[in-house]
């Protein structure tokens, strides 16, 4: 599809799990976000990736959050250790260079810690 | 303090009428940019109007305005004649260094549902 997509659409794990969560952006999008959106904290930025640049990763919340980008395509989140206020919809954006200042959003992953 | 702040947890409005959702923001640089986006209840985040810092002119598309007052630092979202369909959860949000051609990270304000009576 034309879109940005990211799977799997609902992760339900136990606490101390790992989980890795992906997104697929628009082809040919340099920049990628990840958001979390939850019931107490709103929608939060975590990192953001632009082209070969160093990520922003002022945003991640511990440091069981990482997340890579390989090759400026795919983006794949990981969570070690998942805690239950893991919980959340984590959001995937991508923005290119023709349709700057707008952030094309995924469908999100929900994740549930039980 | 919040970067973003909506003070509208919640609006009604009828059918056909229009509606302003509010948002004030805090920056201290010069060149940003604001945005809003709709979230309807199946969670997509839908991309509605943007406003540059230096954009002179208010921005429009379609049914949707942004009145920008830079001086108060507001930036409401004007929709005329609402739509069953535009009940959502409403995000204003802003990005810093926005000097039109850069790339950046979005901060959101906490959202206002509107719900659009019949």
């Amino acid at each position: 599809g034309a879109g940005v997509s990211q799977s799997p659409s609902n992760k339900v794990t136990e606490k101390g799990k790992d989980v890795e969560l992906r997104c697929d952006p628009i082809s040919g999008h340099t920049a990628l976000y990840w958001y979390r959106q939850s019931l107490g904290q709103g929608l939060e930025f975590l990192i953001y990736f632009q082209g070969n640049s160093a990520p922003d990763k002022s945003g991640l919340p511990s440091d069981r959050f990482s997340a890579e980008r390989t090759g400026g395509s795919v983006s794949t989140l990981t969570i070690q250790r998942t805690q239950q206020e893991d919980s959340a919809v984590y959001l995937c954006a991508t923005e290119g260079w023709a349709t700057q200042n707008e952030q094309f959003f995924g469908p999100g992953t929900r994740l549930t810690v039980l | 303090a919040q970067k973003i702040t909506q003070t509208q947890p919640g609006m009604f409005v009828q059918e056909k009428e229009a509606v302003t959702l509010d948002c004030t923001y805090d920056t201290s640089d010069q060149s940003y940019g604001l945005f809003w986006y709709k979230q309807p209840s199946s969670g997509e985040m839908i991309f509605l109007i943007y406003q540059g810092s230096y954009d002179e002119q208010n921005a429009t598309e379609g049914r949707y305005s942004l009145n920008f007052q830079k001086a108060r630092k507001s930036a409401n979202l004007v929709i005329s004649a609402s739509q069953l369909g535009d009940s959502a959860m409403y995000f204003c949000a802003m990005k810093e260094n926005a000097g039109g051609t850069s790339y950046g990270k979005l901060t959101f304000g906490q959202g206002t549902i509107l719900t659009v009576h019949p």
